[in-house]
């Protein structure tokens, strides 16, 4: 069973870079695809992007100027990194992997980590 | 604003059948996904590729799409299962990935 753990600071200043890590065990990196989301408190969830074993990436559109996923499979893990912080990335982020070879198949997820933006 | 729409919320009454919507173009091509999440808990993933049940699932939940619509239907609901429900799939340029806004469904 594939189990995923986020990690990285709790909390941020505004104008600082997010940088978090999601450690993959109980399976192999080397496969399928692993994606970030987000979710603000109190509303919904908001997909980041994702990255595939390859290396291929995508980012959602409102926010890829400002994303990069990468992955270290030598680790077993991928991050991401999100520039330019504001208080509207208060939210909690979460890592998952994905099944069957498509990358909404989102089947396994972590806990999550509170991330909040404040001076 | 999400590509894909939800009601933002549901009542069932406890052992009754509810039927969760999610509104897209994108679902005329692409699969939709349901995840299902409770208070202080990440989201599970309770139907996949619109009809399919990942292992460990209920048979009370089920899933099917038409046109542009997917739906989410449980059948004999349960007290546990008050939660937040959120539908997924690709958005309109297939490439990206894309959340409904969320249905939150009351147990009564």
């Amino acid at each position: 069973q594939v189990q995923l753990q986020e990690s990285g600071p709790g909390l941020l200043k505004p104008s600082e870079t997010l940088s978090l890590t999601c450690t993959v065990s109980g399976g192999s990196i080397s496969s399928y695809y692993w994606s970030w989301i987000r979710q603000p408190p109190g509303k919904g969830l908001e997909w980041i992007g994702f990255i595939y074993f390859t290396g291929t990436t995508d980012y959602n559109p409102s926010l890829k100027s400002r994303v990069t996923i990468s992955v270290d499979t030598s680790k077993n893990q991928f991050s991401l990194k999100l520039s330019s912080v504001t208080a509207a990335d208060t939210a909690e982020y979460y890592c998952a992997s994905a099944m069957a070879g498509r990358a909404e198949f989102l089947n396994h997820w972590g806990q999550g980590t509170l991330v909040t933006v404040s001076s | 604003s999400s590509e894909l729409t939800q009601d933002p919320a549901v009542s069932v009454a406890l052992g009754q059948t509810v039927r969760i919507t999610c509104q897209g173009d994108s679902l005329r091509s692409h699969y939709a996904s349901w995840y299902q999440q409770k208070p202080g808990q990440a989201p599970k993933l309770v139907i996949y590729g619109n009809d399919r049940r990942p292992s460990g699932i209920p048979d009370r939940f089920s899933g099917s799409s038409s046109g542009n619509t997917a739906s989410l239907t449980i059948t004999g609901s349960q007290a546990e299962d008050e939660a937040d429900y959120y539908c997924n799939s690709r958005d309109s340029s297939a490439t990206h990935v894309v959340f409904g806004g969320g249905t939150k469904l009351t147990v009564l």
